[in-house]
């Protein structure tokens, strides 16, 4: 079965600061990587994702996240975070052969304070 | 071009009423897919559904709970005599194909009193 883990339930950062969210995954079988952020009271939109190709995958707001399959992780990472950044980041993984039956994570917090 | 429509965005159910909630998949987008999202939890998967046929329903409770898509119209979850347990926000998302990635609605937030 599969299973996906962030390891922060709750990230505060300043604002102009770099920051890191974690997220690993358990897979027996290849899959397909995304991260989706939830501002209050929205629904989830697509910041980026990893179905193949290049391992280190960017969004267009400056965000960017690294596949890596022997650490079975796909972190995600912003050099310089803004106010506007502040959300709610969901990992999720899904199986190839099983199409939009995504497996979420916990939810990461991204507190950014000015 | 409109994405994914819900309805209502808010609904407030007394425990043992049935509770209805609506998706409008993107236009083009055939496939659907509910989630449910409880309090300080990520979302779960409930069931994907195409035109008239229910694909996996793997992630529904037993009882109470029914989804269909019917050829004509949005995509409707349906909830029996709602217990508090049952709230939640519930998020329906679409695709073209029934592959990834998912547009999703803004959910539907139910509580029950």
């Amino acid at each position: 079965a599969q299973s996906v883990t962030q390891l922060d339930s709750q990230v505060p950062v300043f604002e102009e600061a770099p920051v890191e969210l974690r997220c690993n995954y358990s897979s027996s079988v290849s899959v397909y990587l995304f991260w989706y952020v939830q501002y209050p009271n929205q629904g989830l939109q697509l910041l980026l994702k990893y179905l193949s190709g290049s391992t280190l995958v960017e969004s267009i707001n400056g965000f960017e996240a690294e596949f890596n399959k022997s650490q079975t992780s796909f972190h995600l990472r912003k050099p310089s975070v803004h106010i506007s950044d502040t959300a709610e980041y969901f990992c999720a993984v899904s199986e190839r052969n099983q199409g939009g039956k995504l497996i979420f994570g916990q939810g990461t917090e991204l507190s950014v304070k000015p | 071009n409109a994405g994914v429509m819900q309805n209502p965005r808010h609904l407030v159910r007394r425990r043992g009423q049935e509770a209805r909630l609506r998706c409008s998949p993107m236009k083009g987008h055939s496939h659907v897919y509910w989630y449910r999202q409880l309090p300080e939890e990520g979302l779960k998967f409930m069931v994907y559904l195409q035109k008239e046929n229910i694909i996996d329903e793997s992630g529904m409770p037993k009882e109470r709970f029914s989804a269909e898509f019917p050829k004509e119209g949005p995509s409707i979850l349906r909830i029996q005599q709602v217990v508090r347990g049952d709230s939640a926000a519930y998020f329906c998302a679409s695709s073209p194909l029934g592959e990834s990635p998912l547009h999703f609605g803004n959910g539907t937030r139910l509580t029950v009193t």
